[in-house]
């Protein structure tokens, strides 16, 4: 199995531009979550969607979008990037929300706004 | 709020000795669950373990193991036998309900452990 897959790798962006970032699990999983990695820190929830048709926020939204496109599927659109969205950015699944359900991570995409 | 804390920086450990990697955590919810990630220099995250609030038991996982003590609210990772492969970042995690917001992780600040030869 793949697990969670993570498109693209790197990408480097100038300031205004826009671009999406894919992401996919092949697990079955229901819930389905974006995080920022910066330098010296842990991980923060972008949004998240807890099943398939739902997607809500979570502790830093400002800037981004995101698609539950179907149960596998779950991308985050930058309209706009600007250089504070410099980061890493992970894409998790958990088979629910529940607290003792393991989340399972992509390789992550290094993103870097000029 | 909900909040972990990580307070080495960085750690050196001999190979094929046990270290200890602290963690604390702060949560009025009685319901939680930790998770112990590590993060090798490739960037990916790795689960390594988990607790739940309730279980009786240290979880343990191989060479890892959890000293769980509620309460003095850690959970601090223990890594028996050292090996260079566990030269990484480790990233403490706590989980709280569905309820908030969508069973988010919560994450440390992270300790970078360097394992000597």
């Amino acid at each position: 199995n793949a697990g969670v897959t993570q498109t693209p790798k790197f990408q480097v962006l100038k300031t205004g531009q826009s671009m999406t970032l894919q992401c996919a699990q092949d697990m079955n999983h229901n819930s389905m979550y974006w995080y920022r990695q910066d330098p010296g820190m842990g991980l923060r929830l972008i949004y998240y969607s807890a099943s398939e048709g739902t997607t809500d926020k979570g502790e830093v939204p400002n800037g981004y979008n995101v698609s539950r496109l179907n149960k596998r599927e779950f991308s985050l659109r930058l309209e706009s990037a600007a250089p504070s969205q410099t980061s890493v950015y992970f894409c998790a699944s958990s088979t629910t929300g529940d607290l003792q359900e393991t989340q399972y991570f992509g390789p992550g995409t290094r993103l870097l706004v000029l | 709020a909900q909040k972990i804390t990580q307070t080495q920086p960085g750690m050196f450990v001999q190979e094929k000795e046990a270290v200890t990697l602290d963690c604390t955590y702060d949560t009025s919810d009685p319901s939680y669950g930790l998770f112990w990630y590590k993060q090798p220099s490739s960037g990916e995250m790795i689960f390594l373990i988990y607790q739940g609030s309730y279980d009786q038991q240290n979880a343990t996982e191989g060479r890892y193991s959890l000293n769980f003590q509620k309460a003095r609210k850690s959970a601090n990772l223990v890594i028996s036998a050292s090996q260079l492969g566990d030269s990484a970042m480790y990233f403490c995690a706590m989980r709280e309900a569905p309820s908030n917001q969508g069973g988010k992780l919560i994450f440390g600040q992270g300790t970078e452990l360097s394992v000597k030869p």
